[in-house]
């Protein structure tokens, strides 16, 4: 079936600094392919999407590509604030119209 | 504004008794979803339903139960038969069966069976 591997974490960074979070999939088909955000306490938030192979989805400084070749879908930011602290989810939907996602890995960044 | 509203966001429930999760959304989405999230284990599919009347099981179904007698809402009933219901439970919708569908969730309801 289809599914979603991605970091552990936790992540734990200083203000400024770059972060990568790595995402990689296995789907039957064209997956569209998702970033979602959750901030302490609250539900989730699309971050970002691309829906084709070599397409970057971006959004708020951070960004992600499409690549079929490698099936990744790896998330960065070049400098991370304190407010980027959150949970990071991959996700992916594919041919049966449902989305899953990966683990979710925790992000803290420090002042 | 438009939106998914989930109620109540904290629930306390005796073991042995079947609880009801509401799920109200007004985005006029096809798709509705449940999922689960424990701590460290991400989000889990619980059920979804593509369309009013119909409804598919997900990977984690055993001891929930389900309806959507209406499109606007889809309740989740955690039954007595689930034998670790304490948990974080999210609904989310989205405008249809497409591929690219982005999902829309809401705040959450956290259970706790004690």
């Amino acid at each position: 079936g289809d599914s979603v591997t991605q970091m552990e974490g936790p992540v734990t960074l200083s203000e400024e600094a770059f972060l990568t979070i790595n995402c990689t999939y296995t789907a039957t088909g064209y997956p569209s392919l998702f970033w979602y955000v959750q901030y302490p306490g609250e539900g989730l938030q699309l971050l970002l999407k691309a829906t084709k192979a070599d397409d970057k989805g971006s959004n708020k400084g951070f960004e992600a590509t499409y690549r079929k070749e490698t099936t990744s879908f790896h998330l960065e930011k070049g400098s991370v604030q304190v407010s980027d602290s959150a949970v990071y989810f991959c996700a992916l939907s594919a041919n049966d119209y449902k989305l899953s996602f990966g683990a979710g890995t925790t992000v803290t960044v420090r002042a | 504004d438009g939106g998914i509203t989930q109620s109540p966001k904290y629930l306390f429930r005796k073991e042995g008794q079947n609880v009801t999760l509401s799920c109200e959304q007004n985005l006029n989405h096809d798709a509705m979803y449940w999922y689960r999230q424990d701590p460290g284990q991400g989000l889990r599919l619980i059920y979804y339903s593509q369309i009013v009347n119909d409804f598919q099981k997900g990977d984690i179904a055993e001891g929930y139960s389900v309806s959507r007698e209406k499109k606007e809402s889809f309740p989740l009933t955690v039954t007595s038969a689930q034998k670790n219901p304490t948990a974080f439970y999210l609904c989310a919708s989205s405008i249809g069966a497409h591929l690219n569908t982005e999902a829309f969730f809401g705040q959450g309801t956290r259970l706790t069976v004690v």
